[in-house]
């Protein structure tokens, strides 16, 4: 079965330091692996995901993540912190076979301190 | 950008009794899922639709659910003889293509709160 971690509760980042939000998951054979972030009182958008080829990529709002297959990792990043990245983020994993649905991480909730 | 609207925004009901959160998806999208977020837990996956039937639904999606397209533009999902345990925010997603790569677009959710 599919499953997602995220180690961390909470983040606290100043504004303008580089951010790291963790992930690691474990599936059988080749990870569909997504990042959503949810503002207050709002649903999850969609910020970037990771099917295949290059192991960086890059999202919306300047994120991106890495895909790392011997740690099983896929790392939300981004280099310089803005007090509005404040929110919940999820990391998700997806079945690659067929129309699975997506399993989530329990979130990670970033807060970036002026 | 379009996006999936869910109505009410915020559903009061008293156990026992039946509820409807309604959903409008992405116009072109064919891929429809429900999921629930109880307060301060994960988002958990409840059912997927397609070509107007369920593809596939989780353990939590019992006798007491049930979704339904009754029109070219709604998604609908009852839960009849509501708990306290219901009480969760409702997400309604909808995808363009149901192969594992496409994103769901979340709508911003449906807070019920059974008393």
């Amino acid at each position: 079965a599919q499953s997602v971690a995220q180690p961390e509760d909470q983040v606290n980042v100043a504004e303008g330091n580089p951010l790291t939000v963790k992930c690691t998951y474990s599936v059988s054979g080749n990870p569909y692996l997504f990042w959503y972030v949810q503002y207050p009182n709002r649903g999850l958008q969609f910020l970037l995901k990771y099917i295949t080829g290059d192991n960086l990529v890059k999202g919306s709002y300047g994120f991106e993540a890495e895909f790392n297959k011997s740690q099983t990792s896929f790392h939300l990043k981004k280099p310089s912190a803005l007090v509005s990245d404040s929110a919940l983020y999820f990391c998700a994993v997806r079945d690659p076979s067929g129309n699975t649905p997506l399993v989530f991480g329990k979130g990670t909730r970033l807060s970036v301190i002026a | 950008e379009p996006e999936v609207t869910q109505t009410p925004s915020h559903q009061v009901t008293q156990m026992g009794q039946e509820v409807i959160l309604r959903c409008v998806p992405i116009s072109n999208h064919l891929y429809f899922y429900w999921y629930r977020q109880i307060l301060g837990q994960k988002v958990e996956f409840l059912v997927s639709f397609y070509n107007n039937e369920i593809s596939e639904k989780s353990e939590i999606f019992d006798d007491q659910f049930s979704v339904e397209r009754p029109d070219g533009s709604n998604f609908t999902l009852k839960i009849r003889s509501t708990k306290l345990e219901d009480s969760a925010m409702y997400f309604c997603a909808s995808s363009e293509e149901g192969q594992g790569g496409q994103p769901q677009h979340f709508g911003d959710g449906t807070r019920l709160s059974i008393l």
